[in-house]
């Protein structure tokens, strides 16, 4: 079954405003991961939080992992036209192989 | 440049007729999954092989298969398509240790 479930599935913001989309999960986990998805095509990587970790930085993006909740969000601030995407977070347990939720699709306007 | 490539990228078929959508990385990663996208499901793990001669079903293994005979191929074959699995196809690879996976282009099946 899917581990992580993200929050909003759909979102729908302005050039330059913040988007925050989270994830929720059910089991323990090693790390979880963010990736991105245009329209289609092939995930890509975008950031890693390991379970020791609170919060992680890479360029707009900001990650917070909250274990004791069994959530994260992903934080993209000043979003740009070409952040339009959907966006995934995945979890690894005992396998280390990711398992996916649904996704967020994201629509910022220019 | 480090890649994972699917092939074929989009096949039609008929229902019944044995496929192989092939994978291949050249990465030298240990692990390597399948997955299948459907509109409002997501990603769901079908397959995954930890190495060599190891793999395990995913979440919905029925009416595929995998082989791992050599570490850079992992080829997805569905002995008997039929409609339900129509849908579109990633392959993944990373190496162990819950590390980032890449994502080869994808495969879109449409079995009628």
């Amino acid at each position: 079954s899917q581990q992580g479930e993200e929050d909003p599935q759909a979102l729908s913001i302005q050039e330059g405003e913040n988007a925050t989309m989270n994830c929720s999960y059910k089991t323990s986990i090693n790390n979880l991961q963010w990736y991105r998805q245009n329209s289609g095509r092939g995930l890509v990587h975008l950031i890693l939080i390991r379970s020791n970790e609170r919060e992680k930085h890479s360029g707009r993006l900001r990650v917070t992992l909250d274990t004791s909740k069994k959530s994260s969000s992903l934080l993209i601030t000043a979003s740009r036209a070409a952040d339009t995407a959907s966006y995934f977070c995945a979890t690894t347990g005992g396998s280390y192989i990711p398992t996916f939720g649904r996704g967020t699709s994201l629509i910022v306007h220019p | 440049e480090a890649q994972v490539t699917q092939n074929p990228r989009y096949l039609i078929t008929v229902t019944g007729k044995k496929l192989t959508v092939t994978c291949s990385q050249n990465m030298n990663h240990e692990y390597m999954s399948w997955y299948r996208q459907d509109p409002g499901l997501g990603l769901r793990q079908i397959y995954y092989s930890m190495n060599v001669e190891v793999t395990d079903k995913g979440d919905v293994p029925e009416g595929y298969k995998v082989s791992r005979k050599e570490k850079r191929n992992f080829p997805l074959i569905l002995e008997s398509p039929s409609p339900n699995q129509t849908s579109l196809y990633f392959c993944a690879s990373s190496f162990p240790g819950g590390t980032e996976a890449f994502f080869g282009q994808g495969t879109r099946l449409t079995v009628v």
